[in-house]
């Protein structure tokens, strides 16, 4: 069975601050893996998504992620937070059959002016 | 271009009526559509997976004759709760995928989701 961790609930970085939110997976094969952001009371907006090539993906609004296959994570950055980043963020692994896509438990960021 | 949209956006309900959802692909489209419910704080559980012309798959735990999944087009996409009750309350969401743009990359497009109140 698939399933994501992100590890930490809750995050504050104050705003220019350089971000990184955690996500581990566990996956049997080659995992489909995307990031997504939610903002209060609204859907899923895609933030950029991995399932083969470069392992660092850049994606929209300066964020990029890294899949580390070793560790079994995929990591997301930013170097210099904006106060709209504040947000729900969710990291997501899915299966090649288009089907099954897991979610984690998501981080919510807050950002310090 | 890949626009999901639901219809209501929100909805307040007496307990024991039956409310409809509707998720439309606005610009493609969608072969399958699922949806996820997400509580208060927390992450979305996929409820079914819902292909168009058949049955939807219900994940465990989830009452198919509780929550009615309809995708009589490829455009659209109904969830009825029926008989609905105050810890039905949630936020549920859809999304589809489109089998021209995503490709391998097994992406969904998602809808701004529909806030369900039971009184």
């Amino acid at each position: 069975a698939q399933s994501v961790t992100q590890p930490d609930i809750h995050i504050t970085v104050s705003e220019g601050a350089s971000l990184e939110l955690r996500c581990n997976y566990s996956y049997g094969a080659t995992p489909y893996l995307f990031w997504y952001v939610q903002s209060p009371g609204q859907g899923l907006q895609l933030l950029l998504k991995y399932f083969s090539g470069d392992t660092l993906v850049q994606g929209i609004k300066g964020f990029e992620a890294e899949f580390k296959r070793s560790q079994s994570s995929f990591n997301l950055r930013k170097p210099s937070v904006h106060w709209s980043d504040a947000a729900e963020y969710f990291c997501a692994v899915g299966n090649n059959a288009g089907n099954m896509l897991t979610f984690g438990g998501g981080t919510r960021l807050m950002v310090k002016p | 271009g890949a626009v999901v949209s639901q219809h209501p956006s929100w909805v307040i309900c007496k307990s024991g009526t039956s409310v409809k959802i509707e998720c439309r692909s606005l610009d493609f489209q969608a072969t399958t559509m699922f949806w996820y419910r997400q509580f208060p704080k927390q992450s979305l559980m996929l409820m079914a997976t819902s292909n168009e012309g058949s049955k939807a798959t219900y994940e465990q735990g989830v009452e198919k004759d509780k929550f009615l999944i309809n995708h009589a087009s490829l455009t659209l996409s109904t969830l009825t709760v029926t008989s609905a009750h105050p810890e039905d309350s949630s936020f549920y969401i859809c999304s589809a995928r489109d089998p021209l743009s995503s490709g391998s990359s097994n992406e969904q497009f998602f809808g701004p989701g529909t806030r369900l109140t039971v009184l």
